[in-house]
């Protein structure tokens, strides 16, 4: 069974400055899909960047760039320029791109920005 | 609907009662999830369903949780016999389908059982 390991439960970054956080996985798989979700207090789940395994290239959305390593099964998230809104519950997660492609999430880690 | 729709929002229910949560997804996906998180914790996976494909009910705690998915669209949650340790948030997610990768959140269920 696939698993996803983030090794960093609370991590904090000074405004503006840059953070990157870890995420680890466990699978036998070949085809698969690799996404970092924010939480915010809200508990709404979004989005944040998404990686097909497939693809070298890393993964880049404005601020948020990923470092995808698929041999070492590894997939942090960076982040820069670090704003108060970037405050959030960020969760790696993993997606089969077989028959059973549910979602496997890791704990989490919780970021905070420091003004 | 524009996204994925949850209810009730918040939950307060006695020890030993049943409860329905309710999640209707974004309309044509044909992918559901319903997923758990307690309090500062991460996201436990509890059943998903694709299509009409039987579900996935790996992830139920036990035999007092069950789901069902009427239409192949609005699914329902189920607790008997609610204990202290099923409080917790109770997110639904949808996606348009097996190949399709990103899935869409609902804002969750939060469930406390006094």
């Amino acid at each position: 069974a696939q698993t996803v390991t983030q090794s960093q439960p609370e991590m904090s970054v000074q405004e503006a400055e840059t953070v990157t956080l870890s995420c680890t996985y466990d699978t036998s798989e070949s085809d698969y899909y690799l996404f970092w979700y924010k939480q915010p207090p809200s508990r709404q789940m979004i989005l944040v960047i998404r990686q097909e395994a497939y693809k070298q290239q890393n993964a880049t959305e404005n601020r948020f760039s990923v470092n995808f390593q698929k041999a070492a099964k590894s997939f942090s998230l960076k982040i820069s320029d670090s704003q108060l809104g970037d405050a959030a519950m960020y969760f790696c997660a993993y997606r089969s791109a077989g028959i059973n492609d549910k979602i496997i999430f890791g704990k989490g880690t919780r970021l905070h920005i420091l003004p | 609907g524009a996204g994925v729709s949850q209810s009730p929002s918040n939950k307060v229910t006695e020890k030993g009662k049943d409860v329905e949560l309710r999640c209707d997804p974004i309309s044509g996906h044909t992918a559901l999830y319903w997923y758990r998180q307690s309090l500062g914790q991460g996201l436990e996976f509890l059943i998903y369903f694709q299509g009409n494909s039987a579900p996935d009910k790996s992830g139920l705690p036990s035999d007092r949780f069950s789901a069902e998915r009427t239409g192949g669209s609005v699914s329902t949650l189920t607790i008997q016999r609610t204990q202290q340790e099923d409080s917790a948030v109770y997110l639904c997610a949808s996606s348009p389908g097996r190949l399709r990768n990103t899935i869409y959140f609902g804002e969750g269920s939060w469930l406390t059982v006094v």
